[in-house]
């Protein structure tokens, strides 16, 4: 049974262009979560996704950000003209319930903006 | 809000020796608690849980973490410490089933473990 899936693994971006970070659950988990580690600090929640909705991205900037998990297919957080600021580690996580079960990590996606 | 404090930014200890990394919480009412290590340039891997019951839990890797509400403390422990145990521990907080952030953790701000031969 694989893992939580993240590519790419390692992204480089210039300012003002699109970063693309996929997530493929574990097989039977229906819950995604996106998290971001930025340097120094600990790990913070930005958006938590079932199939097709997003229920809650209370942690998501409001500007720029944006995240999908389609019927078919990855789950997609989409920053949109990157800034150096965004250069970090965003991890992806995923469970079988919505609360009250562990979440399982994939490896992260370190994007660097230069 | 809940929140979680990890007051140790760093702790150094020898090989063999005893640890334990503290981890403290906010939450209204009965938290999920969990300890993740993580090593450089790797995910999460999840050491152990507390959900209900037992308040002393035990985990993977020879850790073990106790609950303690009357001190909304989660501390981590491990008797003997091995060098491979260096990396970086994150102690985090869930809403419990029912709640209203859908499971989210909050994790508190890490503390990174050095491991001296």
């Amino acid at each position: 049974n694989a893992g939580v899936m993240q590519n790419p693994r390692h992204l480089v971006r210039r300012r003002g262009q699109e970063a693309r970070l996929r997530c493929s659950p574990m097989k039977g988990h229906s819950h995604v979560y996106w998290y971001r580690q930025l340097p120094e600090e600990g790990l913070k929640f930005m958006v938590y996704l079932q199939k097709e909705n997003i229920i809650d991205e209370s942690g998501m900037p409001k500007e720029r950000f944006s995240a999908e998990f389609p019927k078919e297919g990855p789950s997609i957080l989409r920053i949109q003209q990157v800034v150096r600021g965004d250069s970090a580690a965003y991890f992806c996580a995923s469970s079988s319930l919505a609360g009250g079960s562990e979440q399982y990590f994939g490896p992260g996606t370190r994007l660097t903006v230069t | 809000a809940q929140s979680v404090t990890q007051p140790d930014i760093h702790i150094t200890v020898s090989e063999g020796a005893s640890l334990e990394l503290r981890c403290n919480y906010s939450y209204g009412a009965t938290p999920y608690l969990f300890w993740y290590v993580q090593s450089p340039g790797q995910g999460l891997q999840l050491l152990l849980k507390y959900f209900s019951g037992d308040t002393l839990v035990q985990g993977i890797k020879g850790f073990e973490a106790e609950f303690k509400r009357s001190q909304s403390s989660f501390n981590l422990r491990k008797p003997s410490v091995h060098w491979s145990d260096a990396a970086e521990y994150f102690c985090a907080v869930g809403e419990s089933a029912g709640g209203t952030s859908y499971g989210k953790l909050t994790f508190g701000q890490g503390t990174i473990l050095t491991v001296h031969p």
